[in-house]
């Protein structure tokens, strides 16, 4: 079975300093991983995806995440954070049973200090 | 491009109720499917369909009822609406009935309150 487990609920930083959005997973087959955005009464935007091809993904806005097998981490990070970001996270695995199937994590809400 | 659609927006309903939540796309994916969020669980599969009539159930499909006539529009039916229902329902669309890795487009929502 898949599952992902997003380690914080609630993640606050000041402007201008580094975001870390952690996340790990468990999966019986390979899986591809998302991160994806939600802003305030808005839907889900994707942020980047790893399909197995090169393990550190650079995704939109800045935003990159490091998939990690022997770990099974797949942590979000952004060297400097903007008042822009402050959103909901979801990190979700996706797996392939006859049609995509995606699970999703708890979400991580991050807050922006000024 | 107007990407995944969803009407209504918002929506009350008094328990017992039935409706139908409408769903669109227009990049021609075959799959489309349905979720629910509640706050501190993420999203939730309900139904999903990898192309025009054939469906099938996700993770929470009790109380709810698909059916995929076109590749475009994949209506969500409450039946007999349940406080329990409350929740945020999503749609989105991809080309997942293929592989595990395609990104999955999101409508804005509906926020269905069941009173």
């Amino acid at each position: 079975a898949q599952s992902v487990t997003q380690l914080d609920s609630h993640v606050s930083v000041s402007e201008g300093t580094p975001v870390l959005l952690r996340c790990n997973y468990s999966s019986s087959y390979s899986p591809s991983l998302f991160w994806y955005v939600q802003h305030p009464n808005k839907g889900l935007q994707l942020l980047l995806k790893y399909t197995s091809a090169a393990t550190l993904v650079k995704g939109i806005n800045g935003f990159e995440a490091e998939f990690k097998k022997s770990e099974t981490s797949f942590h979000l990070t952004k060297p400097s954070a903007h008042m822009s970001d402050a959103a909901e996270y979801f990190c979700v695995v996706s797996v392939y049973q006859g049609a995509q199937k995606l699970v999703f994590g708890q979400g991580t809400r991050l807050t922006i200090n000024p | 491009n107007a990407g995944v659609t969803q009407t209504p927006k918002f929506q009350v309903l008094k328990t017992g109720q039935s409706m139908t939540l409408q769903c669109a796309q227009d990049m021609n994916h075959e799959y489309m499917s349905w979720y629910r969020q509640d706050p501190g669980m993420g999203l939730r599969l309900i139904h999903y369909s990898v192309g025009a009539g054939i469906t099938d159930q996700g993770e929470v499909p009790n109380g709810y009822n698909v059916s995929r006539s076109t590749t475009e529009d994949f209506p969500l039916r409450l039946l007999s609406a349940a406080p329990s229902q409350t929740s945020v329902y999503f749609c989105a669309s991809s080309w997942g009935g293929r592989a595990a890795g395609y990104e999955q487009y999101f409508g804005p929502g509906t926020r269905l309150t069941v009173t």
